[in-house]
C-alpha cells in the first residue's frame, strides 16, 4: 500500500511568520514529490516539485527533501492570509510500468491576520 | 504556461442520465490525462490514467463500464459517468501531464473541476 501521510492540521500561524508543513512517504523508491494548494471548492495548484535532496526555493516557498528518512517538508515565509488553504503533498509511485500520485490527505493552513 | 481547462464547471443531472465532462490541455501536449475524484474533506482519488490513442487503465475499485474515458488526442480527454446515481455526486478533476522541452517534467496541472450533483 503506498501511503504518504501528512497532519491534517489545522495549523495556524499570524501573519507574516513561517508556516512549517510536513509529509511522509512509504515508497523508499520514489523520485518525484510535489505540493499542492488547494482553497476551499477549487481544484489543486502546483506550487512545488522537488525531485533531489536538499532544498528548493521559489520566492516565499521552500520545500525540503530527505529521501533518506522519507520525509518531504514545505515552509512558507512571510505568511499571508491569501495563503489559507489545505496544503497535498503528492509522490509519485512506479506502478505496473506507470507513475501514479498518490496525494496525502492534507494539511489545513490558516494564517491569521 | 500549462493551462488545463474543464468543462462543464457543475452540472446538475436526474439519476440515470449519463453525463460528459471535457478535460483539455490548452497550452501544451499532454501526453497522459489523469481523472480524479475527490468527496468533501477527503483527498483526491484517482480514477484512471489514460495516455492518447490507448485505453485508459483504471484503478481498483472504478468500474470502467460507468465512467467510459476517451483520449482522443493530445489535448482533449473527456469522462463519462453513464446512468449517473447519487452516490456519484463528487468534484471530479482531471490533470494532464505532458512534455514540451524543458518546461514540464512529471507534473500534473489540474483542471478546475467539475462539480456533479445527481438527483
Amino acid at each position: 500500500q503506498k501511503e504518504v501521510e501528512q497532519n491534517s492540521g489545522p495549523l495556524s500561524v499570524p501573519e507574516g511568520a513561517i508556516a512549517s508543513l510536513n509529509c511522509t512517504y512509504s515508497d523508499r523508491v520514489s523520485q518525484s514529490f510535489f505540493w499542492y494548494r488547494q482553497y476551499s471548492g477549487k481544484s489543486p495548484e502546483l506550487i512545488m516539485s522537488i525531485y533531489s535532496n536538499g532544498d528548493k526555493e521559489d520566492g516565499r516557498f521552500t520545500a525540503q527533501l530527505n529521501k533518506a528518512s522519507q520525509y518531504v517538508s514545505l515552509l512558507i515565509r512571510d505568511s499571508q492570509p491569501s495563503d489559507s488553504a489545505t496544503y497535498l503533498c503528492a509522490v509519485t509511485f512506479s506502478q505496473g510500468g506507470s507513475e501514479k500520485l498518490v496525494f496525502g490527505k492534507g494539511t489545513k493552513l490558516t494564517v491569521n491576520p | 504556461g500549462a493551462v488545463v481547462s474543464q468543462h462543464p464547471s457543475w452540472v446538475i443531472c436526474k439519476s440515470g442520465t449519463s453525463v460528459k465532462i471535457e478535460c483539455r490541455s490548452l497550452d501544451f501536449q499532454a501526453t497522459t490525462m489523469f481523472w480524479y475524484r475527490q468527496f468533501p474533506k477527503q483527498s483526491l482519488m484517482l480514477m484512471a490514467t489514460s495516455n492518447e490513442g490507448s485505453k485508459a487503465t483504471y484503478e481498483q475499485g472504478v468500474e470502467k463500464d460507468k465512467f467510459l474515458i476517451n483520449h482522443a488526442s493530445l489535448t482533449l480527454s473527456t469522462l463519462t459517468v453513464t446512468s449517473a446515481h447519487p452516490e456519484d455526486s463528487s468534484f471530479y478533476i482531471c490533470s494532464a501531464s505532458g512534455r514540451a522541452g524543458v518546461v514540464l517534467g512529471n507534473e500534473q496541472f489540474f483542471g478546475p473541476g467539475t462539480r456533479l450533483t445527481v438527483l
